[in-house]
């Protein structure tokens, strides 16, 4: 299968700061890259759609100025979580789509103290 | 909207057993089930992927069966190791992307 990766793996920041967390797929080129967001003992949950050179296409119920999506390249999507708080702590993981399967990033920690 | 229902959501078992995960979803009309692993603190593994004109996917001790006319699917772990304990995640997809269960926690007890 496809190889996705995440970085940073984790990162822990102040609340109110911004955190850019990074998707690349590294062995195929992805127009469409998916963002879940997992709270403990959770399920995944979809946050946006990332669509490379286009805007992406948020679920209903998640702030799109608050997390930002850029996928500028067919390798590349990044996640900006803006003015952090406490409550945005959580398993944020990107999966890149082909058709009928996806390939999932190890997933990054983010925990805002 | 599509509901994904996994039961148990939690089970441990001795080491040898042979166990069942099963997974339940509202809306039949779906592309695919894909069966996922997660260890703690970590991304997904993918286990089984089944296409809807499937009904089973066989992967050494794992077998995945699906029958999207009663909208279910279960995972059969043979021979289960302590190797095994983890969460195991259901997801199915009807387009891109996928609506993921809560998973089953299971602990393979030695």
């Amino acid at each position: 299968g496809a190889v996705v990766s995440q970085h940073p793996s984790w990162v822990i920041c102040k609340s109110g700061t911004s955190v850019k967390i990074e998707c690349r797929s590294l062995d195929f080129q992805a127009t469409t890259m998916f963002w879940y967001r997992q709270f403990p003992k959770q399920s995944l949950m979809l946050m946006a759609t990332s669509n490379e050179g286009s805007k992406a296409t948020y679920e209903q119920g998640v702030e799109k100025d608050k997390f930002l999506i850029n996928h500028a390249s067919l390798t590349l999507s990044t996640l900006t979580v803006t003015s952090a708080h406490p409550e945005d702590s959580s398993f944020y993981i990107c999966s890149c789509g082909r058709t009928y399967e996806q390939y999932f990033g190890p997933g990054t920690r983010l925990t805002v103290t | 909207k599509q509901e994904v229902t996994q039961i148990p959501a939690a089970l441990s078992v001795p080491e040898g057993e042979n166990l069942v995960l099963n997974c339940s979803f509202t809306d039949s009309a779906i592309y695919n089930l894909q069966w996922f692993r997660q260890d703690p603190g970590k991304g997904l593994t993918s286990l089984l992927l089944i296409q809807s004109s499937q009904r089973e996917q066989t992967s050494g001790r794992l077998n995945a069966s699906l029958d999207k006319s009663s909208g279910r699917s279960t995972l059969y772990i043979a021979a289960s190791q302590p190797g095994d304990s983890a969460t195991y995640l259901c997801a199915v997809g009807q387009n891109t992307p996928l609506v993921f269960g809560k998973g089953t926690r299971l602990s393979v007890i030695a």
